[in-house]
């Protein structure tokens, strides 16, 4: 079935330090990827809706300059969360639509431990 | 406005009791879809279903069922004989076809099974 691959499954940076997560769509084409972010004991928090070869669109409360997202191609999206500091540690998670036909299923990424010190 | 209601925040049973994890949504769109995922302590999110809006038939999938109700808005999900595997975080979602299949999740039921 489709799969979604998430990288690093667990990073840990310096405060300051960049970091980038990487969501692949292994064997769909995905015109539409998500970026969730999860504190603990919370839901998932949408953070940003990507469409392939356009600029993300960004939740509320978002900064588009601290969390950089690209999404170059139909089988790839990165999340880069710069200048990092620890209240940024979270869990991150990726979902793609895969892009065919009415059936809109989404894939999840296994998630992405984000550990700033 | 789309929105989902987890009122039961967290739920423990003894193993092989069956249990019902509640879930209540809103939206206006007349298309739109219903998932609940599982979330280990793990912390990846595992896909259980996916209930078309038009689409009201109940599923029984083993020991998990879903009961669709859009006349009260309803997708609950019990798990029949409970096992300690089953404890988890579980996640009820909505996906609505006029806002680009963007996910409103629940704040999530923590499932504990005790031996």
């Amino acid at each position: 079935g489709a799969v979604v691959s998430q990288h690093p499954s667990r990073v840990i940076c310096k405060s300051g330090t960049s970091v980038k997560i990487e969501c692949r769509s292994l064997d769909f084409q995905a015109t539409t990827m998500f970026w969730y972010r999860q504190f603990p004991k919370k839901s998932l928090m949408l953070m940003a809706t990507s469409n392939e070869g356009s600029k993300a669109t960004y939740e509320q409360g978002v900064e588009k300059d601290k969390f950089l997202i690209n999404h170059a191609s139909l089988t790839l999206s990165t999340l880069t969360v710069t200048s990092a500091h620890p209240e940024d540690s979270s869990f991150y998670i990726c979902s793609a639509r895969d892009g065919l036909g009415f059936r809109n299923t989404i894939y999840f990424g296994e998630g992405s431990w984000l550990t700033v010190v | 406005a789309q929105k989902v209601t987890q009122a039961q925040t967290e739920i423990s049973v003894v193993e092989k009791e069956d249990v019902t994890l509640d879930c209540v949504y809103e939206t206006r769109d007349t298309t739109y879809y219903l998932f609940w995922y599982k979330q280990p302590p793990s912390g990846e999110l595992v896909f259980l279903i996916r209930r078309n809006s038009f689409d009201e038939q109940n599923e029984i999938s083993g020991r998990y069922s879903w009961n669709f109700q859009k006349s009260t808005s309803s997708f609950n999900f019990t798990i029949t004989a409970s096992q300690v595997v089953d404890s988890a975080v579980y996640f009820c979602a909505l996906g609505a076809r006029n806002t680009g299949n963007q996910f409103y999740f629940g704040t999530g039921t923590s499932l504990t099974v005790i031996p």
